[in-house]
C-alpha cells in the first residue's frame, strides 16, 4: 500500500534560517505528491504539489522537487519567518486510491 | 473561509449520545472525504464519496455512519462512541480526477 514518511519534529529554527523537511514515500505506479500546511485551529491548506517526476512545486517561497529515483519530495525554504510556524504534512495520491495518504506531520517552530 | 464549511467547530458528547457532524461545500466538487486527525498519528482517511456514492470505507467501526445526500453535503453520524474516538474530524472535497483538495476547519470532538 501507499505510505509517507516524514521527520516529525518539532523542528525549531531562528528567523531567516534555511528550512528542509524531509519526506519519502512508497507507492505503486506514479503518484501525485503534495505538501499541506496546518496553522493552529485550522484545517489543512494545500501549499504546493507536483504531479510527475522532476516537477518542482513552489508557493510562498517554499519549494519541493519530485524525485522518483529517491522516492522523495523534500520541502525547502531559503529564509523562514515566524509566520511559517505551523504543522506541515507531506501527502501522496495514487495507486488507484481516491483519498490522500498523509505523513504524520512536522511541527515547525520559528523563533524571532 | 476555505469553501468547505464544517459544523459544529467543537462537540463534547457522552458515550451514549447520538450526534452528527456536517460538511458543506459549494465549490462544484464531486468528491468528498472524511478524515480523522489524532495526536501523534497520521491523518486517517475514513470515507470517500464520489458523485454521492461511497467508494471507500477504510475499516471504520460501524459507530461512525456517513451520509451523502447530494454532492454538496456530507454528514458523519456518531453513536455510542468511545473516548479514543476523540479527535479532530476533517472534511475535504475535490474535483473528480483532479488533484486539489480543499479542507474544512474541522470539528474538534471530545467523547466523555
Amino acid at each position: 500500500g501507499n505510505s509517507v514518511t516524514q521527520m516529525e519534529g518539532p523542528v525549531t529554527l531562528s528567523e531567516e534560517a534555511f528550512l528542509t523537511i524531509n519526506c519519502t514515500y512508497t507507492a505503486t505506479g506514479y503518484p501525485s505528491l503534495f505538501w499541506y500546511v496546518q496553522y493552529p485551529g485550522e484545517g489543512l491548506q494545500l501549499l504546493l504539489k507536483a504531479t510527475k517526476a522532476d516537477d518542482k512545486g513552489s508557493n510562498k517561497g517554499f519549494e519541493a522537487t519530485y524525485r522518483k529515483e529517491t522516492t522523495s519530495f523534500h520541502l525547502e525554504k531559503g529564509s523562514v519567518q515566524v509566520s511559517d510556524s505551523a504543522v506541515y504534512f507531506c501527502a501522496l495520491r495514487g495507486g488507484g486510491a481516491d483519498g490522500l495518504t498523509f505523513g504524520k506531520g512536522t511541527h515547525l517552530i520559528i523563533q524571532p | 473561509e476555505t469553501g468547505v464549511t464544517q459544523t459544529p467547530r467543537h462537540l463534547v458528547m457522552g458515550m451514549t449520545n447520538k450526534k452528527s457532524l456536517k460538511c458543506e461545500q459549494h465549490l462544484g466538487h464531486n468528491a468528498m472525504y472524511w478524515y480523522k486527525q489524532s495526536a501523534k498519528k497520521p491523518l486517517e482517511l475514513m470515507f470517500v464519496y464520489n458523485f454521492k456514492e461511497q467508494t471507500e470505507n477504510n475499516s471504520v467501526p460501524s459507530r461512525f455512519s456517513p451520509e451523502c445526500p447530494n454532492s454538496s453535503h456530507l454528514f458523519l453520524h456518531l453513536h455510542t462512541l468511545q473516548p479514543e474516538d476523540s479527535a479532530l474530524y476533517l472534511c475535504a472535497s475535490s474535483p473528480r480526477d483532479l488533484y486539489g483538495y480543499t479542507f474544512g476547519s474541522g470539528t474538534r470532538l471530545t467523547v466523555v
